[in-house]
C-alpha cells in the first residue's frame, strides 16, 4: 500500500542549530515533492518544490534534498530561530494521479 | 492567504443537517479543491474541480457533494452532517493543476454534534 512517513509527530530544536525533518514514502513514484508551512490555525503554505532529477534545492536558510533511491526527502532549516516552530508538510505530486498527497507533518518547535 | 476566503470560518451543527461550506477565490485560477485534515490523517482531498462544472472525487469524497457555477466559487455540502464530519476543512487553488504548487484558504472548523 502506499504510504508517506514524516519524522515523529514533533520535533524540538534549540535555536541555532540545524532543523531536519524527513519525509519517506513507499509506493510512489513522485516527479515532484514539495514542502509546506503550517501555523496554528491557517492553511498550508508553500515553500519549496524539488523535481525527480533535482538532488538538492536551497532557498535563503531552507533546503530540500530528493533521493528517489531511498524514496526519501529531507529539509533543512538552517540557523534555526524561534519563528520557525509550525507544522510542516511534505507532498508527494505524481503525473499520472494528477495530484498531490500530503504527509501528516512534522511539528518543529524552535526553543531561544 | 492568496485571495481565498472560506465562509463560515466556525460552525458548529447538529448530526442530519445540512452544511454547505463555501470557497471564493480572486485569483482566476482554474483548478479548486477541498480537503479534510485531522488528526492523524494529515491533509486528505475530498473533491476538486477542473473547470465550472467540471469536478471530480478524491479519496474521502463519500458524504460529500460539490458545485462550481462559477470561476470563483467552490461549494462543498454535507447532505446529511455525521459526527465523523467534525474537522478542518481547507479550500485550496492552482493554476495549472496536477502537481502545480497550490495555495491555501484559512479553513473552517465545523463541529457536528
Amino acid at each position: 500500500s502506499q504510504k508517506i512517513e514524516q519524522n515523529s509527530e514533533a520535533l524540538n530544536i534549540q535555536e541555532g542549530k540545524t532543523a531536519t525533518l524527513t519525509c519517506n514514502y513507499t509506493n510512489y513514484s513522485p516527479a515532484y515533492l514539495q514542502w509546506y508551512r503550517q501555523d496554528p490555525g491557517r492553511g498550508p503554505v508553500f515553500l519549496l518544490l524539488i523535481r525527480e532529477n533535482e538532488k538538492e534545492k536551497r532557498k535563503e536558510r531552507l533546503k530540500v534534498t530528493f533521493d528517489t533511491t531511498l524514496k526519501q526527502s529531507l529539509f533543512h532549516i538552517t540557523a534555526s530561530q524561534p519563528a520557525d516552530s509550525a507544522t510542516y508538510l511534505c507532498a508527494l505530486d505524481e503525473l499520472e494521479a494528477g495530484k498531490s498527497t500530503f504527509g501528516d507533518g512534522t511539528t518543529l518547535t524552535v526553543k531561544p | 492567504d492568496a485571495g481565498i476566503t472560506q465562509s463560515p470560518r466556525h460552525k458548529v451543527t447538529e448530526t442530519g443537517t445540512p452544511v454547505t461550506l463555501r470557497c471564493h477565490q480572486t485569483e482566476n485560477h482554474r483548478y479548486m479543491y477541498w480537503y479534510r485534515q485531522d488528526p492523524g490523517h494529515g491533509l486528505r482531498l475530498i473533491h476538486y474541480s477542473y473547470g465550472v462544472k467540471d469536478t471530480d472525487k478524491g479519496e474521502v469524497s463519500d458524504g460529500y457533494s460539490v458545485s462550481r457555477s462559477k470561476t470563483e466559487d467552490f461549494l462543498l455540502t454535507l447532505e446529511s452532517a455525521t459526527s465523523s464530519q467534525t474537522s478542518v476543512y481547507f479550500c485550496a487553488i492552482s493554476e495549472a493543476g496536477g502537481t502545480d504548487t497550490q495555495y491555501f484558504g484559512p479553513g473552517t472548523r465545523l463541529t457536528v454534534l
